[in-house]
């Protein structure tokens, strides 16, 4: 299986900080990578999908980027409806794998 | 709109069985994969098992054997039949539909329910 590492785990930010969580893969994935924001007790929602293709109706202040084993995801300037628990998923292989999470915090 | 909402969960003994349901809306069912998706307590996201719009079933090493995928395109519902249900099972289970008709590399997961919960405990 692919192992999905998130790093940071967790960080604290302040409105309209510049904001980059990365993921690193066990081994190559290319650009078969998604985005996903988690609120507790919503659903979850895609932001990026292919690794840096921005999900219809997720604003521009988030952007993918990377290929190979390193990614990264952008929130350009971070707004209070941010503050969420980011995950990203490899979509190379099955079975499909997710990191451990970056939950972005307050400031 | 696109609709899913998840049903079944619920409390059940170590070596039980359950059995959750999706029910879908929205979009046409029968043209996209679908999966289930699971966060125990204080957990990341791990996927457990996807069906495409024909049926073919793909598991999670962790639930193989145990849980089967199944789908009713005429129902336009998702199940998820859990049995010999462990601890580590204990979870929101989420449906995810996919972009696309078959569980192939570079599935996307565009719309999830709100999720079910499962609890195994005695």
């Amino acid at each position: 299986d692919i192992q999905m590492t998130q790093s940071p785990s967790s960080l604290s930010a302040s409105v309209g900080d510049r904001v980059t969580i990365t993921c690193r893969a066990s081994q190559t994935i290319i650009t078969y990578l998604n985005w996903y924001q988690h609120k507790p007790g919503k659903a979850p929602e895609l932001l990026i999908y292919a690794a840096s293709s921005l999900q219809s109706g997720v604003p521009s202040r988030f952007s993918g980027s990377g290929s190979g084993t390193d990614l990264t995801l952008t929130i350009s300037s971070l707004q209070p409806e941010d503050f969420a628990t980011y995950y990203c998923q490899q979509s190379y292989s099955i079975p499909w794998t997710f990191g451990q999470g970056t939950k972005v915090e307050i400031k | 709109e696109v609709q899913l909402v998840e049903s079944g969960g619920g409390l059940v003994q170590p070596g039980g069985s359950l059995r959750l349901s999706c029910a879908a809306s929205g979009f046409t069912f029968s043209n996209y994969a679908m999966s289930w998706v699971r966060q125990a307590p204080g957990k990341g996201l791990e996927w457990v098992s996807g069906v495409s719009g024909g049926g073919s079933t793909y598991y999670a090493d962790s639930v193989k054997g145990r849980f089967t995928i199944s789908r009713d395109n005429s129902k336009n519902t998702l199940y998820l039949q859990m049995d010999s249900l462990r601890a580590e099972d204990t979870a929101v289970y989420y449906c995810a539909k996919d972009k696309r008709s078959t569980v192939v590399r570079g599935t996307n997961f565009d719309f999830w329910g709100q999720g079910t919960l499962v609890t195994v405990s005695s």
